[in-house]
């Protein structure tokens, strides 16, 4: 079974700039989460996917995050424009059930922004 | 308001000996209790959780967790430690707030010497 697939695995950009990754779940796996992991931190939800719907967006900041899954499929991440703090990895991870399922996680991209 | 705590940042052990990680957590409502593992370079990995029933869950690797609802821990444990079982282990916790939510603790980093 393939595994949560996430590309580019490293971006550097500078601030202002604007940047997407994207992110491929299991198949068969309705819920998809984006988080974002500090260096010395643990992971931070950003935004969580039920199929195609927006489960719990709470802690994206909207001004300049956004996130879709067109298709309840694949998901991509966009940030316009980036700001030194948003430096960290971010990582999709996927599951079958949104509630009582583990999560599986993709390797991650790490994002620099100088 | 709803939080995880990993009161250790690092623990660590001599290889043979009983190895323990400690999560506690404020959340109200039957939380869903996990716990993930980060090895070096490598990302993160699901090993056990507690959803309902039997207090004491196993999990892979050789781990466990007991549930504690009075004392609102999930301390992850092993019996006898391994040099392979140092990396970055994170406890988090699902609730149900008008939404599914999910909050990662901030890791403990577990050291096993030889």
């Amino acid at each position: 079974e393939a595994g949560v697939a996430q590309s580019p695995r490293y971006k550097i950009i500078e601030k202002r700039q604007s940047v997407a990754f994207w992110c491929n779940p299991i198949s068969g796996h309705a819920t998809l989460y984006w988080y974002q992991q500090i260096l010395g931190q643990g992971p931070k939800l950003l935004i969580q996917f039920q199929n195609n719907g927006v489960v719990d967006d709470s802690q994206l900041p909207k001004d300049r995050f956004s996130a879709e899954r067109l298709k309840g499929v694949d998901s991509t991440l966009k940030i316009q424009p980036a700001k030194l703090e948003d430096s960290a990895v971010y990582l999709c991870a996927s599951s079958l059930d949104g509630l009582a399922g583990e999560q599986y996680f993709g390797p991650g991209t790490r994002l620099t922004v100088t | 308001a709803q939080s995880v705590a990993q009161p250790e940042d690092q623990v660590k052990v001599a290889e043979g000996n009983p190895l323990t990680v400690k999560c506690t957590y404020s959340v109200s409502g039957n939380p869903y209790l996990f716990w993930y593992v980060q090895y070096p370079n490598r990302g993160l990995q699901f090993l056990l959780k507690y959803i309902t029933g039997d207090n004491l869950v196993k999990g892979s690797y050789g781990f466990e967790a007991e549930f504690n609802k009075s004392q609102t821990s999930f301390h992850l444990k092993k019996p006898s430690a391994l040099v392979s079982d140092s990396a970055l282990y994170f406890c988090a916790v699902r609730f149900y707030s008008s939404a599914s939510k999910i909050i990662f603790g901030s890791g403990t980093r577990l050291s096993i010497r030889p």
